[in-house]
């Protein structure tokens, strides 16, 4: 297996320009979630999905963030409009129930001029 | 509210001179610890999960102990290539599957 994968690898946009994220999770990992790491917050979990439906997403800082899942293979998280403050590495992670056993992506560097 | 806290922020040693990295958390109920690591320009790799007081586990030069109130990741005679980042999480609640992290410790070994 690949692993998580994530693209963009980096991304580099203008303030108020929409962003979208992509994630591809392990194959037959029923759990995926993105987390923000920053130098000053750490890791912090936006948003997790069950089996393609979104659990938990008391961590989307507000209404222009938003993440989707269509299928068990593929999760998006989008930014519009974005601001500078929204720069960060994004990262996407999966598991299997129960195991609460994280793999990592490469994480998405974004910055926001 | 639920806080995980490690130190030291950063931590420089020789090659083979032994240290530990602390983890100290305060949660509603703790349902289980993990460390990971991580590289510059990668996502954290999982290493160990602890889920009771006194519990130990091993990898090569790192054990991972872990108590009521907090836990450490010893690191003995380390070697270049374990520089990295290493990041301590807690799951908090019971059938939940989210972790949530600490700040990281910043370990450099020097050859």
């Amino acid at each position: 297996d690949a692993g998580v994968i994530q693209s963009p690898r980096h991304e580099v946009t203008e303030m108020g320009q929409e962003v979208t994220l992509r994630c591809k999770p392990i194959s037959g990992h029923d759990y995926l979630f993105w987390y923000r790491q920053t130098m000053m917050r750490g890791l912090e979990l936006l948003i997790y999905f069950n089996n393609n439906v979104p659990i938990d997403d008391s961590g989307m800082p507000e209404d222009r963030f938003s993440a989707k899942m269509p299928n068990a293979s593929f999760s998006t998280l989008k930014i519009q409009p974005s601001e500078p403050r929204d720069s960060a590495v994004y990262f996407c992670a999966s598991s299997l129930a129960g195991t609460l056993v994280y793999t990592f992506g490469s994480g998405t560097r974004l910055t926001v001029v | 509210e639920d806080q995980v806290t490690q130190s030291p922020e950063a931590l420089r040693l020789q090659e083979g001179e032994s240290s530990s990295l602390n983890c100290s958390y305060t949660v509603s109920g703790l349902r289980g610890l993990f460390w990971y690591r991580q590289d510059p320009g990668k996502g954290p790799e999982f290493l160990f999960t602890l889920y009771s007081a006194g519990e130990e586990k091993e990898k090569e030069r790192l054990k991972a102990t872990l108590t009521k109130k907090e836990s450490f990741l010893h690191i003995t005679a380390p070697k270049p290539e374990d520089s990295a980042t290493y990041l301590c999480a807690v799951q908090v609640i019971q059938g939940a599957q989210k972790l949530v992290f600490g700040q990281g410790t910043r370990l450099t070994i020097n050859p």
